[in-house]
């Protein structure tokens, strides 16, 4: 069974800062890994997907990368601003049988202080 | 308007009730999904729907049952509720065709007394 793990589990950061945030996986057999951003009481909001046979995915500010030999991936932020403070998720989609299923981390709750 | 749309976005009802929890989407999605959110849980399957004719049972689905209308609409039902099913409840879509990501509704927050 997949097994998602997400370090730190909260993360207080000065405005300005670059910041790496973590997401560790059990099975490497995956068909993508997607970065999500989650408000507090609001939906999931997609922010990076990357496919099993990529490295990285760049957003504006964020860059994801994918190690899947060794079951990793990064979401770099660089230049944090106050509006960056959320709860990130990470979620692994699994290959199995034709279809996938997403196995979710707990997350990284994110403050970045003005 | 949002293009996957939950209703109704917060409940309150006792233990034994009926509820459902509505999901309809704008995307052109073949694959819809619900998931419930827990605190220092994360986010675990319920049901996920590749058509209006597959329906498949995911990590936790004991207490729930789905009903896939068409293939915009995916419904959520608790057929007697129970307080431990208190949690926000999310639907999603995807087009594994295209990509795969996931896009989720804005939740729905049950509390169930």
């Amino acid at each position: 069974k997949q097994e998602v793990t997400q370090i730190p589990a909260a993360l207080s950061v000065p405005e300005g800062e670059n910041l790496v945030l973590n997401c560790s996986f059990t099975d490497s057999a995956i068909y993508n890994l997607q970065w999500f951003r989650q408000d507090p009481g609001k939906g999931l909001t997609s922010l990076l997907l990357i496919q099993s046979s990529q490295r990285e995915q760049t957003s504006g500010r964020l860059n994801a990368s994918l190690d899947k030999s060794s079951g990793r991936s990064t979401l770099y932020i660089a230049a944090s601003q106050p509006g960056d403070s959320a709860t990130y998720l990470c979620a692994v989609g699994g290959s199995g049988a034709g279809s996938y299923q997403l196995t979710f981390g707990k997350g990284t709750k994110l403050s970045v202080i003005p | 308007d949002a293009d996957v749309t939950q209703t109704p976005r917060n409940r309150i009802t006792k233990t034994g009730k009926r509820i459902m929890l509505e999901c309809s989407q704008t995307k052109g999605h073949d694959r819809m999904y619900w998931y419930r959110q827990d605190p220092g849980l994360g986010l675990r399957l319920i049901y996920y729907s590749f058509d209006v004719k597959d329906i498949n049972k995911g990590e936790i689905s004991d207490g729930y049952s789905v009903s896939r209308q068409a293939q915009a609409k995916f419904s959520l039902s608790l057929e007697s509720a129970i307080p431990n099913q208190t949690a926000l409840y999310f639907c999603a879509t995807s087009d594994p065709s295209v990509s795969g990501e996931l896009f989720f509704g804005e939740g729905s927050r049950l509390t169930v007394l």
